[in-house]
Formats: C-alpha cells, structure tokens, sequence
C-alpha cells in the first residue's frame, strides 16, 4: 500500500502563516481530510472534500493541492491552534483509508 | 451532529481478548457507517476497519483481519469492536469514528469517539 509522508514538527509565530504538507500517491486522485489532535483529546475534524471546513471550524484553516500534496494552512494562527495535525485519505490499493504520520505545530 | 460515546478502559493480558463498544444516538446506528481506528502511544492513527457503503460490506486492513471482528446491535444503537490474542503492542486508544459523505463515494471521518484505552500487559 502506498504511505501519506507529513513533516513532523512545524512551528509559528502567534498571528503569523504556516503551511503543514501532506505527500503521498493517494493524493494524486483523493482529496485528503485533515485532522487537529490535541493531548489527551479524540481527533477532531478540521477540513474535507477539496476545501470543506465543519461547522465551528474558523475560516483561517484552509487546504490547496498540487500534484500528490496536499497542503493545509493556518492563516494568523493562534495558541489554541497548537496540535497535532494528521491526512487522511483513501488509499490506491490494498487498505482503503490511509493516515500521515503528523506534524506537530507548535505557536510561538 | 451524531454523538458516539465509547465503553471505559480495559486492562487485558496477553493472549486475551477485548471487546470495545461504541454506542451512537437513538435510532441512527442504521444510517451510520462506523469505522474503528488505533492510536498507540506517541504515534499517529491507524485505520483498523469499517463499514464501506460502496461495497455494503465491512472491510479490514489487512494485518488486523484475523483477529479482529466488528459487529453492531442496532436494536441497541451500539457497535462492536473485539480484537482477539492481544499482544502487549495492541495497548493503544481505540477509536469509533462516523463516515461522514460530502458527494456521491467520497467520504471522511466525521465524528469521533472519546477513545477506549486498552492495555495489554500481565
């Protein structure tokens, strides 16, 4: 089966914009789902579809895609938006759904 | 928005089995398309399986189906995970996530459980 590769650290300055990316070969033909994990807490859903954000979700978070990468960014991020963040797709074969491995967004 | 509220930690040994529930709002389970998904500490997710409504079958990830079986009550609006000869590798949170469905076959994790942790240790 094929993998989704994310950096594993990013950080921030509080207000300012960071781009997490996601690459796999899954992404070359399914949009990837994003997901914001803080410590202790269940994973919760943050962006889906091309560019869909759930209800609650504030519009700084948004996604763009080039080839195989997805990318999610945060725009003026702020200390609450410090977390883990995981893709999410299909997969081309084998196990259908795939997930990154995380990067871990720290705010200054 | 659908609530999922999973069944409290266990504490396993080895060779063991568990059996995690995740019980969903009244009367929904039959709209539902659950998926299980596993998160060992200090790790990222992993998909362990789930209901694909393309295939109106539950389908699992390879390593894990011969020893794990997800079933549902819906009389009870509860899902099942069981996974059998639990290795102490299997000690990880347990999750129940909903399928959420934006267009026709494209689908994401919409809603997740709190998490089960299960620890397989003698």
């Amino acid at each position: 089966s094929s993998e989704l590769t994310q950096d594993p650290a990013v950080s921030v300055a509080l207000g300012q914009t960071v781009t997490i990316t996601c690459q796999g070969d899954s992404l070359i033909s399914h949009y990837a789902s994003w997901y914001q994990q803080k410590p202790g807490q269940a994973p919760t859903l943050v962006i889906f579809g091309y560019n869909k954000r759930p209800s609650g979700i504030p519009d700084r978070f948004s996604a763009s895609y080039s080839e195989n990468t997805a990318s999610l960014t945060i725009s003026g991020a702020q200390a609450e938006d410090e977390a883990d963040y995981y893709c999410n797709s299909p997969d081309i074969s084998g196990s259908p759904w795939l997930f990154g491995g995380g990067t871990k967004l720290t705010v200054l | 928005q659908a609530q999922v509220v999973q069944s409290g930690a266990e504490l396993k040994n080895p060779g063991a089995s568990v059996r995690v529930s995740c019980k969903v709002s009244p009367n929904t389970l039959r709209t539902l398309y659950i998926h299980w998904v596993r998160q060992t500490p200090g790790q990222g997710p992993e998909w362990m399986g789930g209901f694909d409504p393309d295939d109106d079958a539950t389908v699992y990830a390879q390593r894990y189906q011969d020893r794990v079986t997800m079933t549902d009550d819906t009389s009870a609006d509860t899902a099942y995970l069981e996974v059998r000869s639990l290795r102490h590798d299997d000690t990880a949170v347990y999750y129940c996530v909903v399928l959420g469905t934006y267009t026709r076959r494209k689908y994401y994790f919409q809603y997740w459980g709190q998490g089960t942790l299960v620890t397989v240790s003698p």
